[in-house]
């Protein structure tokens, strides 16, 4: 299995407080992924990173924000959370370009905004 | 637009063959794929097709026909592990992959 871990795994926020979730691999990938799955869509693509310090947003950026300083790390934050930022959180990574190249997903964590 | 359709849910008997389809729209399209997903774990890539046709990879099977926009995956000699949910993504305009809602597979015995 591709070594790829997210932390917090669960968590539960208040509305209007920050919250970050890290993503970390030891596989030395390229490019990284943040996604969120809600029941009855399929996963959104969030924000991406291409390298350090290289992302780029996807369908669904707004009220997020990301962060790479080291190849192995990759930082979500929700500035100020809202109920409807309560989702499950996947980070993925890929050795090269996603849509050509399997892309390896980590648990996940459920992300709870009251 | 671009789009992605899947089966909601199906049901099969353990043993026997199913075929889960998926229609896409996308711009730019450049392959795609299937991953499968048990219940409260991550997806797992199964299949990546480019060209037109069937690829086999043992008990499953992936089909992509470029000119009609469908793709689907074969299963066969279907297990009770195989119960999970079934994601198709195709490649969008800007090289990012678009993803269905999931086919909600469900064997019995």
């Amino acid at each position: 299995d591709a070594g790829i871990t997210q932390s917090p795994r669960h968590k539960v926020t208040e509305t209007g407080t920050p919250v970050t979730l890290r993503c970390h691999q030891t596989e030395n990938h390229r490019y990284m992924y943040w996604y969120r799955q809600d029941p009855g869509h399929g996963l959104r693509l969030i924000h991406y990173s291409y390298g350090v310090k290289d992302t780029d947003k996807g369908e669904v950026s707004d009220g997020y924000s990301v962060s790479r300083s080291k190849t192995e790390d990759f930082l979500l934050t929700l500035e100020s959370a809202t109920s409807s930022q309560t989702s499950v959180y996947f980070c993925a990574i890929s050795e090269g370009e996603g849509s050509y190249n399997e892309q390896f997903f980590g648990p996940g964590t459920r992300l709870t905004v009251l | 637009g671009q789009n992605i359709d899947q089966p909601t849910e199906m049901t099969a008997t353990e043993g026997a063959i199913v075929q889960i389809n998926c229609t896409y729209q996308t711009s730019g399209f450049n392959g795609l794929f299937w991953y499968q997903q048990h219940a409260g774990e991550a997806p797992t890539f199964l299949s990546y097709n480019v060209l037109d046709g069937l690829e086999e990879k043992g008990r499953f099977s992936s089909f992509l026909s470029r000119s009609k926009g469908y793709s689907y995956l074969l299963l066969k000699e279907l297990q009770m592990k195989d119960s999970a949910s079934y994601l198709c993504a195709a490649t969008d305009s800007n090289y990012q992959l678009i993803w269905g809602a999931g086919t909600k597979l469900i064997i019995k015995p």
